[in-house]
C-alpha cells in the first residue's frame, strides 16, 4: 500500500533557528501533499497544499514567510519552520494523496508527525 | 463553506460493548467521507471510507454509512477492543479538484477491560 515517510518523529529546537521537516513517499508519487498541525487533544489544522513544481497554497491565518514549503519532486515535500519561537511547538503532520486505481477511488496517506518542540 | 461536526468525546466504554460515534457533515456537492483513527503520538490511518450516497465502508469490525438524506456517516463496531482505544476522526474531501480534507474535532475513545 502507499506509504509515506516523515521525518524526523521528532525535534527539540532552540528558539530563533530554523526547523526542517521531510514528508516522502515510498512507493508512490505524490503530485499533491498537505501539511497539517496539531495541538494537545485538538483536530488538524490544515496549513498548505503543495503541488510538485509550483507554489504552495496556504490556507487563512497562516504565515508563508514563516512556513517554508517545497515540494521539489514527486516524492518528497518539505516544510522548513523559519526563526521557531515556543508558539510553534506543536505536532505536523503531512499527507499525500494518491490515485489508487483511479480518481474514484483517490484516497490520503499519513506520515506518522513530527512532534517539534522550541525551547 | 465545508464544515464537520462529530460526536464530542471523550468516550469511555467497556471491552465488548457497542459503540456510535456521530458525524454529520455539511457540504456543497457530492463529498467523499472518511474515518482516520490516531493512536497516541502517531499520524493518522484511514479506517475506512465511502465516496457516493448508500455506501458502506467496513475495516476491522468498524463500520460507517453515508447518508445523504442525514448528511451523516456515523461510525459503528458491535463489539470494541481495549485496542480499539485511540482518537476518531471523522473527515471529508469536498470534490475532485478540491481534494483537502475537512476534519471533525476527533473522538478520544477509551475502551476499559
Amino acid at each position: 500500500g502507499a506509504v509515506v515517510s516523515q521525518h524526523p518523529s521528532w525535534v527539540i529546537c532552540k528558539s530563533g533557528t530554523s526547523v526542517k521537516i521531510e514528508c516522502r513517499s515510498l512507493d508512490f508519487q505524490a503530485t499533491t501533499m498537505f501539511w497539517y498541525r496539531q495541538f494537545p487533544k485538538q483536530s488538524l489544522m490544515l496549513m498548505a497544499t503543495s503541488n510538485e513544481g509550483s507554489k504552495a497554497t496556504y490556507e487563512q491565518g497562516v504565515e508563508k514567510d514563516k512556513f517554508l514549503i517545497n515540494h521539489a519532486s514527486l516524492t518528497l515535500s518539505t516544510l522548513t519552520v523559519t526563526s521557531a519561537h515556543p508558539e510553534d511547538s506543536s505536532f505536523y503532520i503531512c499527507s499525500a494523496m494518491h490515485l489508487g486505481s483511479g480518481w474514484s477511488n483517490y484516497g490520503y496517506t499519513f506520515g506518522s508527525g513530527t512532534r517539534l518542540t522550541v525551547v | 463553506g465545508d464544515s464537520v461536526t462529530q460526536m464530542e468525546g471523550p468516550v469511555t466504554l467497556s471491552e465488548e460493548a457497542f459503540l456510535t460515534i456521530n458525524c454529520t457533515y455539511t457540504a456543497t456537492g457530492y463529498p467523499s467521507l472518511f474515518w482516520y483513527v490516531q493512536y497516541p503520538g502517531e499520524g493518522l490511518q484511514l479506517l475506512l471510507k465511502a465516496t457516493k450516497a448508500d455506501d458502506k465502508g467496513s475495516n476491522k469490525g468498524f463500520e460507517a454509512t453515508y447518508r445523504k438524506e442525514t448528511t451523516s456517516f456515523h461510525l459503528e463496531k458491535g463489539s470494541v477492543q481495549v485496542s480499539d482505544s485511540a482518537v476518531y476522526f471523522c473527515a471529508l474531501s469536498a470534490s475532485l479538484g478540491n481534494e483537502k480534507l475537512t476534519f471533525g474535532t476527533g473522538t478520544r475513545l477509551t475502551i476499559i477491560p
